[in-house]
C-alpha cells in the first residue's frame, strides 16, 4: 500500500498569507496525484488532479507542483472561505490501490 | 450539472445490513467509474469500493471485501452499495464519487455527493 504522509497536521495563518501544503508518498505515484478541500460539514471537493492541473472552477490561488514522491498544494493569498481541511490522494493504477493522506487543517490564525 | 444523491443510510444493529443508493445526474453516466468512499466521524477519508462504466469490474478495500457488494443501474443512472454483517468500525458518512474515467484505473475522483451517514449500533 501506498501511504501518503501530509504536513503539517494543521496550519494557522492569516487572511492573504501564503499557505504551503506537503505530501509525500512512500513510493513514486508519477503524476497521479489529487488535492481535495473538505469544508466542515461538506463533501469534498476536487482541486487539483495530475499533480498540478487545476480542476474546472478552481480559483487560481490554488497551485499543485510536484512529481514522483513530494508534493506541495500552495493557496497564495489565504481568504476566508479556504480555511478547511485539505487531503491529497494517489491514484496510480487500479482502484484497489487508491489511498488518501490523513489531511491538514488549516485554520484560521 | 453533476448531481450525485446518496440515500439509504441510517442506524443499523451490529450484524446487520444495509443498501445505499445513489441517483447521479448532469453526465452520461454510463461512460464513468462510480466509487464509494467513507469518513469516519472526526477521521479522515477511506476508499470503499469502485464499479466500472459497465458494471463488469467491482473493486473492494479489504477492510470491506467478502461483505459489500457495489452494482450498478445504467438504465436507472444509480450506483448500489450492499453492506452486510456491519459493526461499528463501518460507522461512516458514505459518499457516492464520479470517477473521471470508464475504467476506474487511475482515475480523478472529480465529483463527490453530500454523503449518506450510516450509524452502526445496538
Amino acid at each position: 500500500e501506498i501511504v501518503l504522509t501530509q504536513s503539517p497536521g494543521a496550519l494557522s495563518l492569516s487572511p492573504g498569507e501564503r499557505a504551503t501544503l506537503s505530501c509525500r508518498a512512500s513510493q513514486t505515484v508519477g503524476s497521479y496525484l489529487a488535492w481535495f478541500q473538505q469544508r466542515p460539514g461538506q463533501a469534498p471537493r476536487l482541486l487539483i488532479y495530475a499533480a498540478s492541473r487545476r480542476a474546472t472552477g478552481i480559483p487560481d490561488r490554488f497551485s499543485g507542483s510536484g512529481s514522483g514522491t513530494d508534493f506541495t498544494l500552495t493557496i497564495s493569498r489565504l481568504e476566508a472561505e479556504d480555511f478547511a481541511v485539505y487531503y491529497c490522494q494517489q491514484y496510480d493504477g487500479s482502484p484497489e490501490k487508491v489511498t488518501f493522506g490523513q489531511g491538514t487543517k488549516l485554520e484560521i490564525k | 450539472e453533476v448531481q450525485l444523491l446518496e440515500s439509504g443510510g441510517g442506524l443499523v444493529v451490529p450484524g446487520g445490513s444495509l443498501r445505499l443508493s445513489c441517483a447521479a445526474s448532469g453526465f452520461t453516466f454510463d461512460d464513468h467509474a462510480m466509487s464509494w468512499v467513507r469518513q469516519a466521524p472526526g477521521k479522515g477519508l477511506e476508499w470503499v469500493s469502485t464499479i466500472s462504466s459497465s458494471g463488469g469490474s467491482p473493486y473492494y478495500a479489504d477492510s470491506v471485501k467478502g461483505r459489500v457488494t457495489i452494482s450498478r443501474d445504467n438504465s436507472r443512472n444509480t450506483v448500489y452499495l450492499q453492506m452486510h454483517s456491519l459493526t461499528g468500525g463501518d460507522t461512516a458518512v458514505y459518499f457516492c464519487v464520479k470517477g473521471e474515467h470508464s475504467s476506474g484505473w487511475a482515475s480523478v475522483f472529480d465529483h463527490w455527493g453530500q454523503g449518506s451517514l450510516v450509524a452502526v449500533s445496538s
